[in-house]
C-alpha cells in the first residue's frame, strides 16, 4: 500500500506570495492533518480534515487555510507569505474516526523557504 | 489543555549503550500514547504505541510502558546503534487532539 505523498517536496517563495501544498493520504484513510515543523517551535498542529470538513484547527492565523476533496486528497494554502512561514510542512493521514488509538502516518513533508 | 514534556536533548551515546528518553504527559481521561521517530530529511514514522494503562509498546528493540500513576511513557532500548540516530517525539491522542512533545535528538557514535 502506498504511503502518504506530498508535493512538491521543496519550494522557494518570496514574501507576499501565496503557496499551495498538496497531500495524498494512504488509500482508505479519510482523515488528513497538517503540521508545521520549525526548529524553534517544534511540531505545531495546523488543522485536520475529515470527509471534506475541517474537524479541528490549531492556533494559526487565517492566512493558513486548507481543504479536502472527495477522494480525501488535501491541499493547504498560505497567503501573503512571511519569512517566519519558512518550515517543513507535514501531512498525516489516519484511518481511525476517533477514540482509541489514533495512528497517524506521515508524509515526507514539503520544505518551504520564504525569501 | 493537554501537553507532553520530553527530556531536553541532544542525547549523545556510544554504540551499544542503554537508552532512556523520558516522556511525561498531562491529559484528562485516558489518552493513547505514541513514540514517533524522524530521520534526517524525512517525515515522522510511528515507532510504537500503547492505548491503555500498563500496556507495553515495542518495536525494533525499543520499548515503552504506559504508566498511568506517574503519567509517563519513557522510551528505552537496551543497545543503541548508529542507525538509531534521529529525533524522537512522544505524543498523545486524547480522542480529539493529537499533541506532540518537542522532540529529543539522539546521536549515537560508533
Amino acid at each position: 500500500k502506498a504511503g502518504v505523498t506530498q508535493t512538491p517536496r521543496y519550494l522557494i517563495k518570496t514574501r507576499g506570495q501565496q503557496v499551495t501544498l498538496s497531500c495524498s493520504p494512504i488509500s482508505g484513510h479519510r482523515s488528513v492533518s497538517w503540521y508545521q515543523q520549525t526548529p524553534g517551535q517544534g511540531l505545531q498542529f495546523l488543522f485536520e480534515y475529515f470527509s471534506e470538513t475541517q474537524r479541528n484547527k490549531g492556533n494559526f492565523p487565517g492566512r493558513f487555510s486548507g481543504r479536502q476533496f472527495s477522494n480525501s486528497r488535501s491541499e493547504m494554502n498560505v497567503s501573503t507569505l512571511e519569512l517566519g512561514d519558512s518550515a517543513l510542512y507535514l501531512c498525516a493521514s489516519s484511518l481511525s474516526v476517533g477514540g482509541g488509538s489514533y495512528e497517524q502516518y506521515f508524509g515526507p513533508g514539503t520544505r518551504l523557504t520564504v525569501t | 489543555g493537554d501537553s507532553v514534556t520530553q527530556m531536553e536533548g541532544p542525547v549523545t551515546l556510544s554504540e551499544e549503550a542503554f537508552l532512556t528518553i523520558n516522556c511525561t504527559y498531562t491529559a484528562t481521561g485516558y489518552p493513547s500514547l505514541f513514540w514517533y521517530v524522524q530521520y534526517p530529511g524525512e517525515g515522522l514514522q510511528l515507532l510504537l504505541k500503547a492505548t491503555k494503562a500498563d500496556d507495553k509498546g515495542s518495536n525494533k528493540g525499543f520499548e515503552a510502558t504506559y504508566r498511568k500513576e506517574t503519567t509517563s511513557f519513557h522510551l528505552e532500548k537496551g543497545s543503541v546503534q548508529v542507525s538509531d540516530s534521529a529525533v524522537y517525539f512522544c505524543a498523545l491522542w486524547d480522542g480529539q487532539n493529537f499533541v506532540f512533545g518537542p522532540g529529543t535528538r539522539l546521536s549515537v557514535l560508533p
